[in-house]
């Protein structure tokens, strides 16, 4: 595709719930990142895929947190038990390797009631 | 003490004059720096980076880095309504074998008024 595509856009949960989260990267990228974004704050690394080798899951804040690229192309994040803290604009963005120039898609807003 | 610091602003500046926003990061041993520009409502995207010391311009765009002091600069010619965004400066580890794993600062909200 022309660019990094995620959805859904837009997204309400009720606490408890569990949510997914999809992104579509660019094609041929071979780097795709997850990151959160509260508002008024600047986006916060979750996890890092090479392929579909998960090689940086540091950033996931807890073990409700999860994410795959099976293929190495499109990749999901699932959220179990959503809190209200998890609120957020949850970004995916791909880059051509080692260049360190991240493409980021138009993000997934989360809002957990 | 975060590891990427920028003044939240709002900045105000007018059309047509020079923007600065600026950017001090913790890390010392850090390489690589990039903005981005991030609109309301819509995702960021990369603006300029820099690796070595000095100046790097591109177009209306200069990014200035100073190791010693840590601090990361980016200058905006000419200002335009159009710049109103919020800049978001970005570090990457020393030694990160990662290099999409950006430190984020906060963000500076730019206003530029007609």
């Amino acid at each position: 595709g022309a660019g990094v595509s995620q959805s859904p856009r837009y997204k309400v949960a009720k606490r408890g719930q569990d949510v997914a989260l999809r992104c579509d990267p660019i094609s041929g990228h071979v780097s795709l990142f997850w990151y959160q974004q509260a508002l008024g704050q600047g986006p916060e690394f979750l996890t890092y895929f090479q392929n579909e080798a998960q090689l940086d899951k540091s950033g996931l804040p807890s073990d409700r947190f999860f994410a795959e690229r099976p293929e190495g192309s499109v990749s999901t994040l699932k959220i179990q038990r959503t809190q209200q803290e998890d609120s957020a604009v949850y970004l995916c963005a791909s880059s051509v390797l080692e260049t360190g120039e991240l493409f980021f898609g138009e993000g997934s807003r989360l809002t957990v009631l | 003490q975060k590891e990427v610091e920028q003044n939240s602003g709002p900045l105000s500046v007018p059309e047509g004059a020079i923007a600065s926003l600026n950017c001090t990061y913790s890390d010392r041993g850090s390489q690589s720096f990039f903005w981005y520009r991030q609109y309301s409502g819509k995702s960021p995207e990369l603006i300029m980076f820099i690796y070595s010391n000095g100046d790097k311009e591109d177009g209306r765009f200069t990014a200035q880095l100073n190791k010693a002091s840590q601090y990361v600069s980016l200058l905006i010619r000419d200002s335009q309504p159009s710049d109103s965004a919020t800049y978001l400066c970005a570090v990457n580890r020393q030694g990160s074998s990662n290099t999409g794993k950006l430190i984020f600062g906060q963000g500076t909200t730019l206003q530029v008024k007609p």
